[in-house]
């Protein structure tokens, strides 16, 4: 599948270190997600955008800024990670948010990030 | 919050032996979706039900959703090992306030022995 993709695949960063996830879609879908994925627990969902506008900030903390330049482009800014921000994270997308219903949501294969 | 608890975290299955996964929500449900990840994979959308009481099928899967909307269940029938994988369902809250938020199970890692 290429509808969601994803880059870079495998991240090594230090602590100390600034790098930044990207994400594209090509499914003309209007919101996109990004999720953390750690081992043995659930999903957990990060941020939301809608048409370019962040509809959800899911607690995260700041040293995570998201960036959504177009409806096709998602990007996760990352400085001063610490070790427990080892994981995987997935960017997905859907048709679009609505309040009543929940669509369908196409992930990219993840970035594989480990903080050293 | 909103919590979305799924039983059993880990099942191990013989190749053609049937397998179940139940899906509990804290609240009640607009729609609830199922999505499997394969090992070293992505989640892949399997399925969404909306309706009550919604029973469908796909191949040897079969997803139900309770009268209540609070629960759900998946079942494999004779299992294969191309069901290998972590199967996780995922619902949206009734209310119009979660702007298609979905909240996930913790899934449950199918193994299949051949």
């Amino acid at each position: 599948e290429t509808g969601v993709t994803q880059t870079p695949r495998h991240l090594v960063m230090g602590m100390t270190n600034k790098k930044s996830l990207k994400c594209e879609q090509h499914l003309g879908h209007n919101a996109m997600y990004w999720y953390k994925q750690s081992a043995k627990k659930p999903l957990e969902l990060m941020f939301v955008y809608s048409l370019e506008e962040r509809v959800e900030n899911n607690s995260v903390p700041s040293r995570f800024s998201p960036e959504c330049p177009n409806s096709s482009h998602l990007f996760l800014h990352l400085h001063t990670l610490q070790p427990e921000d080892s994981a995987l994270y997935l960017c997905a997308s859907s048709q679009g948010l609505s309040e009543w219903f929940s669509y369908e949501q196409y992930f990219g294969p993840g970035t594989r990030l480990t903080v050293t | 919050g909103q919590q979305v608890m799924q039983i059993p975290q880990y099942q191990h299955v013989q190749e053609g032996e049937d397998f179940t996964t139940y899906c509990n929500s804290s609240t009640t449900l607009s729609n609830i979706q199922w999505y499997k990840q394969r090992p070293g994979g992505h989640p892949v959308f399997l399925i969404q039900l909306v309706k009550s009481g919604e029973v469908k099928k796909q191949k040897r899967l079969t997803f139900q959703f309770g009268e209540a909307k609070k629960n759900s269940s998946l079942h494999i029938t004779a299992t294969q090992t191309t069901d290998v994988g972590t199967y996780f369902c995922a619902g949206s809250n009734a209310g119009g306030t979660s702007y298609g938020k979905l909240t996930f199970g913790q899934g449950t890692i199918l193994t299949v022995h051949p």
